[in-house]
């Protein structure tokens, strides 16, 4: 019941360049989010954009769905060592709320 | 505040003695779940709870149990505990399956 796939696996940049990120999911969603996680903690929730939506801000965060490819990206602009985080999006719908392994995010000041 | 709470923060213990997990929320929600996560496996589900009473399996439910007798309190049993379940275990919960999922601090188990 994957639904949820991050790619890369791995990102490295350096402090001040724009990092992007995308999931893949399987099945119709409801809505796609996107989470942070700092290392050993609890997940924090960034972003949600429902089905109907095509693109949505909060802050440095750009989050666009694509529901014919299935995809979605998470960009973050002009970056900070504080984002070296994981990030993980969920696309709940037809199954349960899963996540995927998530892409590794490290910055480089 | 509002907030998931989870007891304990750190465990270890041995192989076959049956412990428990706690998880709290005080946001009324009725969505609840528990995740595992392990290195180079990402998070994955164990159980989750639409309502009270109602449990149903994750991905990975084998060795668990959980309960669900009150909106607020969702516990993770481990009736015999073994190495294999050593890992880092998050509690969540939302108003419902769909939505913004708010997670607990988690519980770093070691099974010796």
């Amino acid at each position: 019941s994957q639904q949820g796939e991050e790619d890369p696996q791995a990102l490295s940049i350096q402090e001040g360049e724009n990092a992007t990120m995308n999931c893949s999911y399987k099945t119709s969603i409801n809505n796609l989010q996107w989470y942070r996680q700092n290392s050993g903690r609890g997940l924090v929730h960034l972003i949600l954009i429902r089905s109907n939506e095509r693109e949505k801000h909060s802050g440095r965060l750009r989050v666009t769905l694509d529901t014919s490819k299935k995809s979605s990206s998470l960009l973050i602009t002009a970056s900070r060592a504080a984002d070296t985080a994981s990030y993980f999006c969920a696309a709940p719908g037809d199954t349960p709320l899963v996540f995927g392994k998530g892409t590794r995010l490290s910055v480089i000041a | 505040e509002a907030q998931v709470t989870q007891n304990p923060r750190y465990l270890i213990t041995v192989t076959g003695k049956k412990l428990t997990v706690t998880c709290s929320q005080n946001m009324n929600h009725e969505y609840m779940s528990w995740y595992r996560q392990d290195p180079g496996l990402g998070l994955r589900q164990i159980y989750y709870s639409m309502n009270v009473e109602v449990t149903d399996k994750g991905d990975v439910p084998e060795g668990y149990k959980v309960s669900r007798k009150e909106k607020r309190n969702f516990p993770l049993i481990l009736e015999s505990p073994s190495p294999n379940q050593t890992s880092l275990y998050f509690c969540a919960s939302s108003y419902q399956d769909t939505d913004t999922q708010y997670f607990g601090p988690g519980t770093r188990l070691t099974v010796l």
